[in-house]
């Protein structure tokens, strides 16, 4: 699995309360990313990182910030949770030789 | 920027059948192609991959698929079906040298096994 750890792993939260979702790795890899899966859609990236500090909008950005202050955690917040973000985030890392992505368990999140 | 369509959005089959999954891309440069694999209630596992050489690449479970560049596809093949292969399939790619190597997926694929 790669050492990738979410939390928390489901939450309910109303409308336009703010939400942190987190994603812990623990062997060090450069590259994080954000995703939402919907039915229908797949998923799509949110935002991305390639390092601490350095971060990058994805597909569907509005609505999400990310912060990454040291290499093993990203964060995903919902600064005022709407009911179109209801969703099933995962985290994912890439390997640093190779494109693969290996992904998180997922957080199941509700907006009511 | 790139894209990625799965033909078909269910498949049901009955065990030991075989069974394709049908994926094209678009892109404006070279690709690296995956296929994910997604069992209930839990997180996506790489089947398999394609980033350079020979073009039809082995995976996990007996899984395998080609790479057809000048059909852009990049299917998902199996011979013989279990029960156990039910699950979603999500198609990918990621530009090379695109910016952050980003993933694009295919909207799944339902492969249903029934006996």
């Amino acid at each position: 699995d790669a050492g990738i750890t979410q939390s928390p792993r489901h939450k309910v939260t109303e409308t336009g309360t703010p939400v942190t979702l987190r994603c812990h790795q623990t062997e060090n890899h450069r590259y994080m990313y954000w995703y939402r899966q919907d039915p229908g859609h797949g998923l799509r990236l949110i935002h991305y990182s390639y390092g601490v500090k350095d971060t990058d909008k994805g597909e569907v950005s509005d609505g999400y910030s990310v912060s990454r202050s040291k290499t093993e955690d990203f964060l995903l917040t919902l600064e005022s949770a709407t009911s179109s973000q209801t969703s099933v985030y995962f985290c994912a890392i890439r390997l640093a030789d190779n494109y693969e992505q290996y992904f998180g368990p997922g957080t199941r999140l509700t907006v009511t | 920027a790139q894209s990625v369509t799965q033909l078909d959005s269910q498949v049901p089959v009955f065990e030991e059948a075989p069974v394709e999954l049908r994926c094209n891309y678009s892109s404006s440069v070279s690709v690296y192609l995956f296929w994910y694999v997604q069992y209930p209630n839990q997180g996506l596992q790489l089947l398999l991959k394609y980033l350079s050489g020979s073009t039809l690449v082995k995976g996990i479970n007996g899984f395998e698929a080609e790479f057809n560049k000048s059909q852009t596809s990049f299917h998902l093949r199996k011979p013989s079906v279990h029960i156990s292969d039910t699950a979603e399939y999500f198609c990918a790619v990621s530009g090379v040298g695109t910016s952050g190597s980003r993933l694009t997926f295919g909207e799944g694929t339902q492969l249903t096994v029934n006996p």
